[in-house]
């Protein structure tokens, strides 16, 4: 099956740095997401983003489908950025999604 | 917004006896998902549904089966649970939607 990965598995940020995470996948997809799971356990869906890029505040993401790879940007990060983030693919032929290890992030006050 | 339930926040049982995991969806989404989550495992596709009275396997069925029996609802079952199922059970509707999870140990 599909393989993804996503780097760096762990992070450390001051509150206000930026950052950039990556999910590098093995294969062609037609959906890929990024969610963020908080401390609680709540994954929550950031963007839909198959291909291209996206803003939502201080957050961004691109996806270069033909490379197969995505990144999410967080800049201004906030404690409330704290948590793991997950990349989740949709394989052409597979039709369910497969999700990174995720990256889990802290940020520092 | 789409709104994603599940019966039970945390949930402990003995070895041996059946479990219902119950998750109910209001957006009348016809695809809904069971994933489990363990630590430096990630989530898990245990089984998916792309509509009622209809059912997939995942990546780690066994000892798990499902029920949906109607649009909004779909059902996680524990035929006999077993300690190595102690994890956080998530349901998501659409595979983008999720709930809260349920966390349930097996003693």
């Amino acid at each position: 099956g599909i393989q993804v990965e996503q780097s760096p598995p762990d992070l450390i940020l001051q509150e206000g740095a930026n950052s950039t995470l990556r999910c590098n996948f093995s294969d062609s997809v037609n959906n890929l997401q990024w969610f963020h799971q908080n401390p609680w356990g709540q994954l929550i869906n950031l963007f839909y983003i198959p291909s291209g890029t996206k803003q939502n505040g201080r957050l961004s993401a691109t996806t270069v489908a033909t490379e197969r790879y995505s990144l999410l940007y967080i800049s201004s990060s906030q404690t409330t950025d704290s948590g793991v983030y997950f990349c989740a693919v949709i394989n052409t032929n597979a039709g369910k999604s497969t999700f990174g290890d995720g990256t889990t992030l802290t940020v520092k006050p | 917004d789409v709104k994603v339930t599940q019966s039970s926040r945390y949930l402990v049982k003995r070895t041996g006896e059946k479990v219902f995991l119950e998750c109910v969806q209001d957006m009348d989404h016809e695809n809904m998902f069971w994933y489990r989550q363990d630590p430096g495992l990630g989530l898990r596709l245990i089984y998916f549904s792309y509509d009622v009275k209809m059912k997939e396997k995942g990546d780690i069925p066994e000892g798990y089966s499902v029920s949906r029996e109607k649009k909004e609802r779909f059902s996680l079952i524990l035929e006999s649970a077993s300690t190595n199922q102690t994890s956080m059970y998530l349901c998501a509707s659409r595979e983008q939607y999720f709930g809260p999870g349920t966390r349930l140990t097996v003693t």
